[in-house]
C-alpha cells in the first residue's frame, strides 16, 4: 500500500525555537496534503490544507504566521512551528491524498510527530 | 454546526462482539469513515460507507443509515490487539473530514 513518511517521529525543543516537520508521499503523488494536531484523548483537528504550488488554506483560529506550511512538490509538504511555546506541544499528523484519487481509497496518513516544547 | 458523537470509552471481553456507535450532523454528506488509532500512532483506515446498509470486512463490519445520521462499527471475535481508539469521521459537502473524538476500546482477557 501507499506510504506516507512523516519525520521526525518525536522532537523536544526549547521554547522560542522553530521546528520543521516533513510529510513525504513515498510512492505516489499528492496534490493535496492535510495537517492535523491532536491532543490526548481528543479528535484530530484539521489545521490546514496544503495544495502543491499554492498557498495553504488555514482553518479558523490557526495562525498562519506561526504554522508555516510549504508544499513545493507533489511528494513533500512541510509544517514549521515557529517560535514554539509549551502550549504548542501536541501530536501532529499529516495525511496525503493521491492525485486524482478519492477520499475513500486514496487518503493516507503519516505516522505522526510528537512535539514537546520545554 | 457540524458534529460527530461517539462514546468516549467502551470495555469488552476477548472473543466477544462489540458495537461502537456514531451519530453525525454535517453540511451535506459524502460518506463516513472508521479509522483505528493506537496510542501515539497515526489512524489506519478500516471502512468507508456512503450507501445505507452493512459492509462486512472480515472481523469488522460497518453500518450506515443516512436518514438517521447514524453509523456503527461492529467488531467480532475480539482480540487483545483490537485495543485502540476508533475514530468516526464524516465527509461533508466540501469534502472536508469532520472527526469524532474517538472511542477508546479496552479489551479484557
Amino acid at each position: 500500500g501507499a506510504v506516507v513518511s512523516q519525520h521526525p517521529s518525536w522532537v523536544i525543543c526549547k521554547s522560542g525555537t522553530s521546528v520543521k516537520i516533513e510529510c513525504r508521499s513515498l510512492d505516489f503523488q499528492a496534490t493535496t496534503m492535510f495537517w492535523y494536531r491532536q491532543f490526548p484523548k481528543q479528535s484530530l483537528m484539521l489545521m490546514a490544507t496544503s495544495n502543491e504550488g499554492s498557498k495553504a488554506t488555514y482553518e479558523q483560529g490557526v495562525e498562519k504566521d506561526k504554522f508555516l506550511i510549504n508544499h513545493a512538490s507533489l511528494t513533500l509538504s512541510t509544517l514549521t512551528v515557529t517560535s514554539a511555546h509549551p502550549e504548542d506541544s501536541s501530536f501532529y499528523i499529516c495525511s496525503a491524498k493521491e492525485t486524482g484519487g478519492s477520499f475513500s481509497e486514496k487518503l493516507f496518513f503519516g505516522s505522526g510527530t510528537q512535539l514537546s516544547v520545554l | 454546526g457540524q458534529n460527530i458523537d461517539q462514546p468516549t470509552e467502551m470495555t469488552a471481553t476477548e472473543g466477544a462482539i462489540v458495537q461502537i456507535n456514531c451519530t453525525y450532523q454535517t453540511s451535506g454528506f459524502n460518506g463516513l469513515f472508521w479509522y483505528q488509532q493506537h496510542a501515539g500512532e497515526a489512524p489506519t483506515f478500516l471502512s468507508y460507507n456512503v450507501l445505507d446498509g452493512l459492509e462486512e470486512k472480515g472481523r469488522f463490519s460497518s453500518f450506515l443509515s443516512r436518514s438517521k445520521g447514524y453509523s456503527y462499527l461492529l467488531l467480532k471475535e475480539l482480540q487483545m490487539k483490537d485495543s485502540a481508539s476508533y475514530l468516526c469521521a464524516a465527509l461533508d459537502s466540501n469534502y472536508q473530514l469532520i472527526w469524532g473524538a474517538g472511542t477508546k476500546l479496552i479489551i479484557k482477557p
